[in-house]
């Protein structure tokens, strides 16, 4: 089956920039969307297709994806930016998570 | 707005079987993917299984065999039945729409989640 693979957490200063990455084998193959959650909150769909942002998501929310590497990345981060990112890919037709990534704004 | 509710038992024996319904409000079940993601305690995200309105569905292969999901147009919601729960199984249970056009796109619509845990 397919796995990605992200690190555990990553922290940036405020209003720096943050990078999560979302690694898997020849992901530039796939689409590649991303979801924020706060505690105690249900997931929020912050980019799809790779570097597509919904409606309602901030400018500085983009993605891209190229090799075996997807990236997230956050520009000018704010203190509400603190939260689980998670990647996702669809494999055979079944939805594939990454293990999630902490963010923390210092 | 479309909005999703999920409801269901909070608390399941092991052994049993797990059931829940998510409700789609301010817009028609018929058209998107529907799914049912999971989420144990402190855990990552798991994917369950989705349905289409016309009835095609899609399970994750590690829950196959004790998952179905259905629908019910006339009542504008979808359901997850999970047989021979286990500990394993206690975990937010989310309903979610699928973007796109079933195994493509992201999900960009969530209920608020609901809470089962297996216990006796």
């Amino acid at each position: 089956s397919y796995e990605l693979t992200q690190p555990l957490s990553v922290s940036v200063a405020l209003g720096q920039t943050a990078r999560i990455t979302c690694g898997g084998n020849n992901i530039r193959a796939k689409n590649v969307h991303w979801y924020q959650q706060k505690p105690g909150q249900a997931p929020v769909l912050v980019i799809y297709r790779d570097s597509n942002r919904p409606s309602g998501i901030p400018e500085r929310f983009s993605g891209s994806n190229s090799g075996n590497t997807a990236t997230l990345t956050i520009t000018r981060a704010q203190a509400g930016d603190e939260a689980d990112y998670y990647c996702q890919v669809w494999d055979s037709s079944t939805a594939v998570f990454g293990g999630g990534t902490k963010l923390t704004v210092l | 707005q479309v909005q999703l509710q999920e409801s269901g038992p909070g608390l399941v024996k092991p052994s049993e079987t797990l059931s829940l319904t998510c409700t789609v409000s301010g817009g028609s079940i018929n058209s998107y993917y529907w799914s049912w993601i999971r989420q144990p305690p402190g855990k990552g995200l798991e994917w369950v299984a989705y349905i289409f309105y016309s009835g095609s569905t899609k399970y994750n292969p590690s829950l196959k065999s004790r998952v179905t999901i259905s629908l019910d147009t006339s009542k504008n919601l979808f359901s997850l039945k999970l047989s021979s729960v286990t500990a394993a199984d206690t975990a937010v249970y989310y309903c979610a729409r699928e973007m796109g056009s079933g195994g493509t796109d992201g999900f960009d619509l969530w209920g608020q989640g609901t809470l089962v845990t297996v216990s006796s």
